[in-house]
């Protein structure tokens, strides 16, 4: 069972700030899911990565598939980027999606 | 389209009891899931149907039930509520199952056992 680890667990940062948030895993993958879940408790989807790096206006997601590593980077974070987000990891060949417990972030203006 | 829909958002039920909660999408997806969201753990999976009238376990399937008889529907059973099911429980659906593609989530329904 793959193993999903998310680092920090709590993270607040003053309005304007670059954010990085970690997320590691124990067994090889075909996909990693980035997911922000907000203080009313919908779920929506910002990234699914393969390999390499995505962006998405101030968004970034990078995977390195040979260190197990996963960073999401938010610039220039605004109070509406507060929220959890969760990491989540797919085994080759599995149906099955594995939960990192996620990082909560609060951004303070 | 509505995405993926559940209801009811809320719900109360004493021990014993069972209940359904239901779960549709209008985009067509083959993969449907359910999963529980509980303090301090990431979201689990219960059950999986990866097209109709096929379902499978997940990580903690004791006592939930499934059924996929359309593509659109995947409800799901509590046979007789205990206070450990308390939980958030959120339906999610994607294009696929072995391939990954983009997952989509419902509302989520907040569901008390007391």
């Amino acid at each position: 069972k793959n193993e999903v680890e998310q680092s920090p667990q709590n993270l607040t940062a003053q309005e304007g700030e670059f954010i990085t948030i970690n997320c590691s895993y124990s067994v090889g993958i075909s996909a990693l899911h980035w997911l922000q879940q907000h203080p009313g408790g919908g779920i929506v989807s910002l990234f699914m990565l393969s390999s390499g790096k995505k962006k998405h206006g101030r968004l970034i997601a990078k995977i390195n598939i040979q260190e197990k590593h996963s960073s999401l980077h938010i610039t220039a974070s605004h109070p509406r980027d507060s929220a959890v987000y969760i990491c989540a990891v797919k085994g080759a060949g599995s149906y099955q999606l594995t939960f990192g417990k996620g990082t909560k972030l609060s951004v303070i203006p | 389209n509505a995405g993926v829909t559940q209801t009811p958002k809320f719900q109360v039920l004493k021990t014993g009891q069972s209940m359904t909660l239901q779960c549709a999408q209008d985009m067509n997806h083959e993969y449907m899931s359910w999963y529980r969201q509980d303090p301090g753990m990431g979201l689990r999976l219960i059950h999986y149907s990866v097209g109709a009238g096929i379902t499978d376990q997940g990580e903690v399937p004791n006592g939930y039930n499934v059924s996929r008889s359309t593509t659109e529907d995947f409800p799901l059973r509590l046979l007789s509520a205990a206070p450990s099911q308390t939980s958030v429980y959120f339906c999610a659906s994607s294009y696929g199952g072995q391939s990954s593609y983009e997952q989509y989530f419902g509302p989520g329904t907040r569901l008390t056992v007391t």
